[in-house]
């Protein structure tokens, strides 16, 4: 059975680099037939997609964050991770790792038919605080 | 953007009770509708996929319909363990989008 866990530091301070990894286990990492993904809730709020990445590297962003994040992918340690820069208080959150099922078709910077999730991790929560 | 309004944002239902969400798309996106159930502390469960198609391992009492704007999460008889907070997501076009959330309680 597919297990994702998300893992990293619980607290970061405003203006600096926050990074968390993704350790999949139990099944195909490197298949053709998912992507992986990083969406995040904040404290008494909604989720919001931060961006998916596919095994060979290729990855989508959602705008209102691209330009901060970053996500990285090493099918060696079957892990990926996500990092934000010039962190504020904005991005405390619950941030989960999930498996992107249906690839979709991605031209031009956005994609079709794309991913749902399944499955999730249990979600790691990062305060932002000096 | 995609805009995905739920309603209600909070519902009260006893166990047993037929209980229905409903998520409403700012354009047509042709089914390409997730549900999801959020407990505290434990990951997220996909339920539905396609608007419709339930996920592996999820009971027959969650269904969905819908087509083009307006979509519709139903559990037909309310049990224990489904008290929780149900989001849906458009995968239609990116960037994908969730609606705000239903929470149910029990009443």
């Amino acid at each position: 059975q597919l297990q994702l866990q998300e893992s990293g530091p619980g607290l970061v301070k405003p203006s600096e680099t926050l990074s968390l990894t993704c350790t999949v286990s139990g099944g195909s990492f490197s298949s053709r037939s998912y992507y992986w993904g990083w969406i995040r809730q904040p404290p008494g709020k909604g989720l919001e997609w931060i961006g998916s990445i596919y095994y060979s590297g290729n990855t989508y962003h959602n705008p209102s964050l691209k330009s901060r994040v970053t996500i990285s992918i090493d099918t060696s340690k079957n892990q990926f991770s996500l990092k934000v820069i010039s962190v504020t208080a904005a991005d405390t959150a619950v941030y989960y790792c999930a498996r992107g099922a249906n690839v979709g078709y991605c031209s031009g910077g956005i994609c079709y038919n794309y991913n749902w999730f399944d499955p999730w991790g249990q979600g790691t929560l990062v305060t932002v605080s000096s | 953007d995609i805009q995905m309004t739920q309603s209600p944002s909070s519902l009260s239902a006893s166990v047993g009770a037929r209980v229905t969400i409903t998520c409403r798309a700012s354009q047509d996106i042709s089914n390409a509708l997730a549900w999801y159930q959020l407990k505290s502390k434990k990951a997220p469960k996909l339920l539905l996929y396609g608007a419709s198609r339930l996920g592996s391992g999820v009971p027959s009492r969650f269904s969905g319909s819908g087509s083009g704007t307006d979509y519709t999460l139903t559990i037909s008889s309310l049990q224990p363990e489904d008290f929780a907070t149900y989001y849906c997501q458009q995968y239609y076009i990116t960037p994908l989008t969730f609606g705000g959330g239903t929470k149910v309680e029990i009443k």
